[in-house]
């Protein structure tokens, strides 16, 4: 079975640039989640999709991220426009629809924000 | 609210010693507790979790943890360390059922000396 694929792993833009990351969880999952990892740091929630619907986007900086779930599968997560300390690692997660609540991550696409 | 604290960003042993690695929660409601393993460059991978099961849980590697609730903790041990656990371990919790968001603790890097 194959994991959460995230692409790109890795990202180098320059500031002012926006930036999408691309996010494909396990097939079945409808839980979807994006964290943010900072250097040193454990990861922190973004935003929480079941399915298609955001449920849980309180943490999202809303003037300059934004994500999308299109048919409750893939999801895209956008930074408009990139700022030097957005520079973090960012994590997409899913979750089956029944059972408890583990989560299985992706690799991760590391942004360098110049 | 939710928290996880982990004593001690670095911990330091040499192969064939006891890993401890330690966590202490706060939650306002029976939580489940997770450790997880993040090696360079990957993704979070899942050693054990506390589904309010066992209170002595077994994880994969040879991991174990124990949940006490009279202490707050999670403490994540190995009888024997190998020079492959090198990684971070992160402790994180959740408000149980519903496939709610994780919330971690900022993490333990294990270093192994031969």
């Amino acid at each position: 079975e194959a994991g959460v694929v995230q692409s790109p792993r890795y990202k180098i833009i320059e500031k002012k640039q926006p930036v999408a990351f691309w996010c494909n969880p396990i097939s079945g999952h409808n839980t979807l989640y994006w964290y943010l990892q900072n250097l040193g740091q454990g990861p922190e929630l973004l935003i929480r999709y079941e399915n298609e619907e955001a449920v849980d986007d309180s943490q999202l900086p809303k003037d300059r991220f934004s994500a999308e779930r299109l048919k409750g599968v893939d999801s895209t997560l956008k930074i408009q426009p990139a700022e030097l300390g957005d520079s973090a690692v960012y994590l997409c997660a899913s979750s089956p629809p029944t059972g408890d609540t583990e989560a299985f991550f992706g690799q991760g696409t590391r942004l360098t924000v110049v | 609210a939710q928290s996880v604290t982990q004593l001690g960003s670095h911990v330091s042993v040499s192969e064939g010693a006891l890993v401890l690695l330690r966590c202490n929660y706060s939650s306002s409601v029976p939580p489940y507790l997770f450790w997880y393993v993040q090696y360079p460059n990957q993704g979070l991978q899942l050693l054990l979790k506390y589904t309010s099961a066992a209170t002595l849980v077994k994880g994969i590697n040879g991991f174990e943890a124990e949940f006490k609730k009279s202490e707050t903790s999670f403490h994540l041990t190995k009888p024997s360390a190998h020079m492959s656990d090198a990684a971070e371990y992160f402790c994180a919790v959740s408000r149980g059922t519903g496939r709610r968001a994780l919330t971690f603790g900022s993490g333990t890097r294990l270093q192994v000396q031969p």
